[in-house]
């Protein structure tokens, strides 16, 4: 067990809608990161946040965005969904920035149907 | 950008015998290099990592890994296959000084026969 909870740990929703995954880090962490896994893309980053703020972007869709509470849990809303954003999503906590090891949740499996 | 390749998408070992998983990188400066397993339906567990201390890098269930500059790559070895290896391994890189993102490789699934 990492420490990392993610909710929920499967989705299934219709395409159009729009999702809310959820995060929790570790005790003591204060970055957040979240990452897509599908079987065409792989392993991609989407997006950091730091004690509340961005830090990073990377290949996240402008459907998608996150935001991280003061209570530092995170959420990855997912809009106007489309087959293709079928896919798991991880949630990732490290202590702060470079070169600390990330620690993984068990992820959310999403499914567009 | 950053790229990860891992030759071998699919790795076939038997059990007792030398685990080889090979992970190469492109980068012109050394980046942070990290190797990650994942177990059928979990998250993704940190082996070990390599942050320019020794180049060779010890890690968890008995990996190690070694960091050659002039090949830029970060092979994954374990002398003696366990089934309880059998798993999907994922290389990755975090650049320094850019943030921690963490750039993956495609993953190598690493199959142990009886």
């Amino acid at each position: 067990d990492s420490g990392v909870t993610q909710t929920p740990k499967h989705l299934i929703t219709a395409t159009g809608q729009r999702v809310t995954l959820r995060c929790s880090p570790r005790s003591g962490d204060l970055s957040v990161y979240w990452y897509q896994q599908s079987l065409d893309q792989g392993l991609q980053f989407l997006i950091q946040y730091y004690n509340g703020e961005e830090r990073a972007k990377g290949n996240i869709l402008e459907r998608f965005s996150a935001q991280q509470f003061p209570d530092l849990h995170s959420e990855l809303n997912l809009s106007s969904l489309e087959l293709g954003d079928s896919a798991l999503y991880f949630c990732a906590s490290s202590v702060s920035s470079e070169p600390y090891e990330q620690y993984f949740g068990p992820g959310t499996r999403l499914t567009v149907t | 950008a950053q790229s990860v390749t891992q030759l071998g998408s699919h790795v076939s070992v038997s059990e007792g015998a030398l685990v080889l998983l090979r992970c190469n990188y492109s980068s012109s400066v050394p980046p942070y290099l990290f190797w990650y397993v994942q177990y059928p339906n979990q998250g993704l567990q940190l082996l070990l990592k390599y942050t320019s201390a020794a180049t060779l890098v010890k890690g968890i269930n008995g990996f190690e890994a070694e960091f050659k500059k002039s090949e830029t790559s970060f092979h994954l070895t374990k002398p003696s296959a366990h089934m309880s290896d059998a798993a999907e391994y994922f290389c990755a890189v975090s650049e320094r000084n850019a943030g921690n993102m963490l750039t993956f490789g495609g993953g190598t699934r690493l199959m142990v026969k009886p």
